[in-house]
């Protein structure tokens, strides 16, 4: 039972142009969610968060939008550049809860 | 440190040997967490230690795994008879709030053969 999905394993954009990658879950109770970058045999590094209170958080080339009613998100990059190249999970927790459901990824490629 | 550090950053072992994991969290990290990532698959949560509670170990697929976390700081994972599905990369994070996020380490990539 995934709670939290990616359904696109996969996206390329051309640079400059906008990047939207998609994440859905199912747990209502989820408040907290998160985007992380992971580039290869790197750890996951943060990118950007919102709370179940707002609808979009910015910053600088990023922005997370949250449509809590349709329990999706998406991570808009804008412009996009080479070297956002790698793969992004979202992930969703909170509701009392300490520990964070990831996706299973998407990995975006930025071509030059 | 500066960051989460995990050593070694590459295993390989033979099935049925044993390994273990370190995972050296940032500094006052009160929270510690495992998680590993099996190829194609998105980040599955192993366990979660949190100052001096009881861990919970609600995600360790197998008793063949074990995590203690010494003195609040240092953690280590145990796998015992090691199999070829437990090949993954395996990710340690630590965080001074478990409400917001967490800073992961590099990973050590096991690969059992």
């Amino acid at each position: 039972d995934q709670q939290v999905k990616q359904n696109s394993p996969s996206l390329s954009v051309q640079e400059g142009r906008i990047s939207i990658l998609n994440c859905d879950y199912t747990n209502s109770m989820f408040d907290y969610f998160l985007w992380y970058k992971k580039y290869p045999a790197e750890g996951p590094t943060f990118l950007i968060s919102i709370s179940s209170i707002k609808d979009k958080n910015e910053d600088g080339r990023f922005t997370v939008f949250l449509n809590k009613s349709a329990k999706h998100l998406s991570l808009h990059i804008v412009p996009s550049q080479p070297g956002d190249s790698a793969v992004y999970f979202c992930a969703a927790g909170g509701g009392g809860t300490y520990k964070y459901i990831f996706g299973t990824g998407t990995r975006l490629k930025v071509l030059a | 440190g500066a960051g989460v550090s995990q050593s070694p950053s590459n295993k390989v072992t033979e099935k049925g040997k044993d390994v273990e994991l370190r995972c050296d969290p940032i500094s006052g990290h009160t929270a510690l967490y495992w998680y590993r990532q099996s190829l194609g698959q998105g980040l599955e949560f192993l366990i979660y230690f949190q100052g001096n509670s009881a861990p919970d170990k609600s995600g360790l697929p197998s008793d063949r795994f074990s995590a203690e976390r010494t003195g609040g700081s240092v953690s280590t994972l145990t796998i015992q008879r090691t199999q070829q599905e437990d090949s993954a990369v395996y990710l340690c994070a630590s965080s001074a709030d478990s409400n917001y996020g967490y800073t992961f380490g590099s990973g050590t990539r096991l690969t059992v053969v």
